[in-house]
């Protein structure tokens, strides 16, 4: 149980093209998805918190206009990241806690291996 | 300042040769203590998750204990695909940020040669 999957697993794109990475809890409801980025080897650094029906939250130095969140349903989460950069090449993560599961545990997703050229 | 620090950084072990993990904590209260194990381009992967002083929990050849300042991840006759990074993370009450929010250790990357 607790399973949560990403996709694409891994995406290479143009500088200034957008791209979007989805998230989705396959067997239990998230009323909360996070979404974490990793540098190489180098531990998780949390970028943004969504509840269901309402706007992210930001950490600080974490560009909202770029990195766009969209918790649209309780299964769903979006990053969207705007003109894109070299510089957000990066491993994303997201992880959900929800409904039927253990309290306050997050369960990860695979992850996704983002390549701006 | 709540922190949350994992020793060793890596850690060598032969196969069958048990060994245990560290992560001390300092948080203003603890909601909970989380394990994860990461493999190599991947997410972590959950382990288990300890609420309170005084209890463990087992999954194979894995066991958590929690102490009041501290977590031991006790891996008893280690198999080379228990090689992986181990996360340490935990929940604060009092964190000022989500609700939800962890804070991590750099982890513990164990290697077990055959």
């Amino acid at each position: 149980g607790a399973v949560v999957s990403q996709h694409p697993s891994r995406v290479i794109c143009k500088s200034g093209t957008s791209v979007k990475i989805e998230c989705r809890s396959l067997d239990f409801q998230a009323t909360t998805m996070f979404w974490y980025r990793q540098f190489p080897k180098q531990s998780l650094m949390l970028m943004a918190t969504s509840n269901e029906g309402s706007k992210a939250t930001y950490e600080q130095g974490v560009e909202k206009d770029k990195f766009l969140i969209n918790h649209a349903s309780l299964t769903l989460s979006t990053l969207t990241v705007t003109s894109a950069h070299p510089e957000d090449s990066s491993f994303y993560i997201c992880s959900a806690m929800g409904a039927g599961t253990s309290l306050g545990t997050q369960y990860f997703g695979p992850g996704t291996r983002l390549t701006v050229l | 300042e709540d922190q949350v620090t994992q020793s060793p950084e890596a850690l060598r072990l032969q196969e069958g040769e048990s060994s245990s993990l560290n992560c001390s904590y300092t948080v203003s209260g603890l909601r909970g203590l989380f394990w994860y194990r990461q493999d190599p381009g991947k997410g972590p992967e959950f382990l288990f998750t300890l609420y309170s002083a005084g209890e463990e929990k087992e999954k194979e050849r894995l066991k958590a204990t929690l102490t009041k300042k501290e977590s031991f991840l006790h891996i008893t006759a280690p198999k080379p695909e228990d090689s992986a990074t181990y996360l340490c993370a935990v929940q604060a009450a009092n964190y000022g940020g989500s609700q939800g929010n962890l804070i991590f250790g750099k982890g513990t990357k164990l290697s077990v040669k055959p």
